[in-house]
This record gives C-alpha cells, sequence and structure tokens, in this order.
C-alpha cells in the first residue's frame, strides 16, 4: 500500500499563499489507482475535504474554497502539491494528504500523518 | 452539499458496552458511506467502508449499517483501545462531506 507523508512551512502569514507538498512512496502516482486528496482539520473541529487531483492533472475542489485552491501532481517526483491563496487565521489547520481510490464511491485510505499549518503574522 | 449529521456528538461507555452511532445524510446516498476512527493527534482511520463492509485488519466487534439516508455504526463491546472520536463520510457526490464527529469517552 502506498504511504504518503506532507511537508511545508507550519507558519504562514495572513493573505499570503500556503504551500504544502505530499510524497507518496511505495507506488506511482502516475498509475492511475488513486485520486489524490488534501483534508484539514481546524484544531478540536471535524474534517473538510479539501479537493483532489487524479494522475492525468484533473481536479475537483470543495465549491468553498475553489477560488482560492489550487491542487497539481508532479509524476517526475511522485508527488502532488496544494497552493491555497490569500489565507486567513480560518486557514489554520491539521493538513492531510489523502489517497482514495479512483472508482465512484470510493473512500480515504490511506492518509497521511497530518501537518499542522498555522495563519498568523 | 450533502450534509450529514451524526448524534449523539459524545457518549459515555464502559468497557464491555455495545455502542451504537448514527449518521444521517440530507439526501439518499444509496450505500455509499464511510466510517473512520480517530484518536487524538493521530490521522483518521477507515474502519467501514461502503455502510457496511470491514476494512482489513479492523476487529470484527466493529459493524456498520443502514442504506439510503440513515446509517449506523455499531462497537459489539467496548475495549478500552476504541475511546476515540468516530466520523461519518459520504462518498456519493462531491464535495465530499463528513459528519461532525462522535466522541466516544470512559464513563
Amino acid at each position: 500500500q502506498v504511504q504518503l507523508q506532507e511537508s511545508g512551512p507550519g507558519l504562514v502569514k495572513p493573505s499570503q499563499t500556503l504551500s504544502l507538498t505530499c510524497t507518496v512512496s511505495g507506488g506511482s502516482i502516475s498509475s492511475g489507482t488513486y485520486y489524490w486528496n488534501w483534508i484539514r482539520q481546524p484544531a478540536g473541529k471535524g474534517l473538510e475535504w479539501v479537493g483532489h487531483v487524479y494522475a492525468s492533472g484533473s481536479t475537483d475542489y470543495n465549491p468553498s474554497l475553489k477560488s482560492r485552491v489550487a491542487i497539481s501532481v508532479d509524476t517526475s517526483k511522485n508527488q502532488f502539491s496544494l497552493e491555497m491563496k490569500s489565507v486567513t487565521a480560518a486557514d489554520t489547520a491539521v493538513y492531510y494528504c489523502v489517497a482514495s481510490g479512483s472508482f465512484y464511491g470510493n473512500w480515504f485510505d490511506p492518509w497521511g500523518q497530518g501537518t499542522p499549518v498555522t495563519v498568523s503574522s | 452539499d450533502i450534509q450529514m449529521t451524526q448524534s449523539p456528538s459524545s457518549l459515555s461507555a464502559s468497557v464491555g458496552d455495545r455502542v451504537t452511532i448514527t449518521c444521517r445524510a440530507s439526501q439518499s446516498i444509496s450505500s455509499y458511506l464511510n466510517w473512520y476512527q480517530q484518536k487524538p493527534g493521530k490521522a483518521p482511520n477507515l474502519l467501514i467502508y461502503a455502510a457496511s463492509s470491514l476494512q482489513g485488519g479492523v476487529p470484527a466487534r466493529f459493524s456498520g449499517s443502514g442504506f439510503g439516508t440513515d446509517f449506523t455504526l455499531t462497537i459489539s463491546s467496548l475495549e478500552p483501545e476504541d475511546f476515540a472520536t468516530y466520523y461519518c463520510q459520504q462518498s456519493y457526490r462531491t464535495p465530499l462531506t463528513f459528519g461532525g464527529g462522535t466522541k466516544v469517552d470512559i464513563k
């Protein structure tokens, strides 16, 4: 089974762009087996799906974030990335990169360990 | 968006208790419903997929049922390692959405 590991700055200033990368090991990101997702969780709160990318580069985003989010894939590095622009304190959360099967009615598995991001000046 | 409502939001139980958590969707989602367990400081872990299928490695004391709008997660006999927060999630339509969570703690 693939393994996922998030990386990126833990602190971002308000109005700036949050950039995170997920490195996939144990399998090829371009295999077509998975959608590659970002999910976030503010401290003490529930889970919110941010969006996903497929190996082809096609994407789907949560409409609540769509205007500020871009998810991309780099098959040469076996990585996918999240960029979220114009961040505010409300974007402070633990961000998880997660795989889900490339079929209708899929589920989230496996998950990365998560990386905390704080938006503060 | 499809809204997922879990109840209760928290419960206290003892080791050996039978525990049932419910999840209701704002519209029919067939059997496209998954359950996750999350322990403090850890990523969620898949327990049940497609409403009633047990993920590999998950103890058989966990079971799921339901179809349409109403679903349940049952722990037949609570073990100490089961004290955690549980989330349901629909995969019927994007945006993919989660329930608000049910925290199970020790009575």
